[in-house]
């Protein structure tokens, strides 16, 4: 069984830039949730897709995008980086949507804003 | 605002010791509650959850302990490890948005 998987491990960006991070989900998995992990805090609820919709936000601006493709893996884009925007995002795959369900989460990107 | 608030911050533990980690919440629509591990460059991985309708889990080492009525909840780790030594999170969750909220994590040493 393949578990969540995550691309790139690290990058570099400047502000202002564009990135997109990418996430394969564990293996009989429809759901995938985004989340943002500052240095020494807490993951923070991004969004997450069920079946290629989203289903639900956290209280991040519309320049956090996604997308869900039809084998439910995924991508984050964040537009117009900014220097807090420095943080590891990780991805979570479930076996269904609802937060009631195992989240198994991947190694994450660690993004670096300059 | 923060939903989860974590307690204490840090915590070291002697070997063969019992580690105990705290967790508040205030939204009483949260009805799951997870505890995850995360080790130095790797994701959370689920320990241990537990619904509101029992006060206590077990599975191992681990236990959850919840109190509904004072909206908390708490991790005991049983003979704690050297291996134990990890960061932890507590986390809220509830109906089908998908959100979890998490709290700031308790990094905890055990000592050999």
């Amino acid at each position: 069984e393949t578990g969540v998987t995550q691309s790139p491990t690290h990058l570099i960006k400047t502000r202002g830039q564009q990135v997109t991070l990418r996430c394969s989900s564990q293996s009989g998995h429809n759901t995938v949730s985004w989340y943002q992990q500052a240095l020494g805090q807490g993951p923070q609820f991004i969004f997450q897709y069920y079946r290629e919709e989203e289903n639900g936000r956290g209280n991040f601006p519309p320049r956090f995008s996604g997308l869900q493709f039809p084998n439910y893996s995924s991508e984050l884009n964040v537009n117009a980086l900014e220097l807090d925007d420095s943080a590891l995002y990780l991805c979570a795959s479930s076996f269904d949507r609802g937060s009631d369900q195992p989240q198994h989460f991947g190694d994450g990107t660690r993004l670096s804003i300059l | 605002q923060q939903q989860v608030k974590q307690s204490p911050q840090s915590l070291i533990v002697q070997k063969g010791g019992i580690s105990i980690i705290n967790c508040a919440y205030e939204n009483t629509a949260f009805d799951y509650f997870p505890w995850y591990q995360q080790f130095p460059g790797k994701g959370p991985a689920l320990l241990i959850a537990i619904r509101p309708d029992v006060s206590e889990k077990k599975e191992g080492r681990f236990t959850i302990s919840f109190n509904k009525s004072a909206k908390q909840f708490s991790l005991h780790i049983m003979d704690s490890q050297p291996g134990d030594s990890a960061t932890y999170f507590c986390a809220a969750g509830g109906g089908n948005a998908g959100k979890s909220t998490f709290g700031d994590g308790t990094t905890l040493t055990v000592k050999p």
